[in-house]
């Protein structure tokens, strides 16, 4: 069984930092690509950034380009979202997921998701 | 960044009714378009990719058509368990970008 499980959210200052983990397993991890989307309270969702299955193409919104920076650790089945500068506008439930399939070149459909980790941004 | 215009925001629509949803591309996308689901408190679910085909598991009263810059989700017979919010999701480019949703409400 696929699982995804996000951790490391939690409340914090504007202009802070915070990282996000994903703990993946079920699946053959260092095959498929992954990716973030985030959903503000209430709001639609927002995807955030995405890496290629070996780390070599990576990409961000342009809302949070140069503030976050996205990795993987394929040894641990884990992907990560290093969150910098943080703004109260990031304010937001950070869904992370697997591609679909490990063909094609573009970022595909997104075929399982994890429950998400809530990040408040906020004095 | 493709702008993905989504109709529309909310619909009321009774069990058994035909529900359709549209999405716009302000580019032409090919078919690399996707339709998902949310349900309130829970993580998107995958109903459609490639504009038309379906996922595995998901049931057949849901399709997907469309090409280009235009995409439409149909629901044949909405079913209880169908009143959720849609979203579609173009992966033609990076970034990826979602439309703004459609919540299908209980009439």
């Amino acid at each position: 069984e696929v699982q995804l499980v996000e951790s490391g959210g939690g409340l914090v200052q504007p202009g802070r930092s915070l990282r996000l983990s994903c703990a993946a397993s079920g699946f053959s991890f260092n095959d498929y690509a992954m990716y973030w989307v985030r959903q503000a309270p209430g709001k639609g969702l927002e995807w955030v950034s995405g890496i290629s299955w070996n780390s070599g193409y990576i990409g961000y919104a342009d809302s949070v380009k140069g503030r976050f920076t996205i990795s993987r650790d394929n040894a641990k089945n884990s992907l990560y979202l290093q969150m910098n500068s943080l703004r109260t506008e990031d304010t937001a439930l950070y869904y992370c997921g697997k591609k679909m399939s490990t063909a094609g070149t573009g970022w595909g459909a997104y075929d399982y998701w994890g429950q998400g980790a809530l990040v408040i941004v906020s004095s | 960044a493709i702008q993905m215009t989504q109709s529309p925001s909310s619909l009321s629509a009774a069990v058994g009714d035909r529900v359709t949803i549209t999405c716009r591309a302000s580019q032409d996308i090919r078919n690399d378009l996707g339709w998902y689901q949310q349900k309130p408190g829970k993580a998107p679910k995958l109903l459609i990719y490639a504009a038309s085909t379906l996922q595995s598991g998901v049931p057949s009263r849901i399709s997907g058509s469309g090409s280009g810059t235009d995409f439409t989700l149909t629901i044949s017979s909405l079913q209880p368990e169908d009143f959720a919010t849609y979203y579609c999701l173009q992966d033609y480019n990076s970034p990826p970008t979602f439309g703004h949703g459609t919540k299908v409400e209980i009439k």
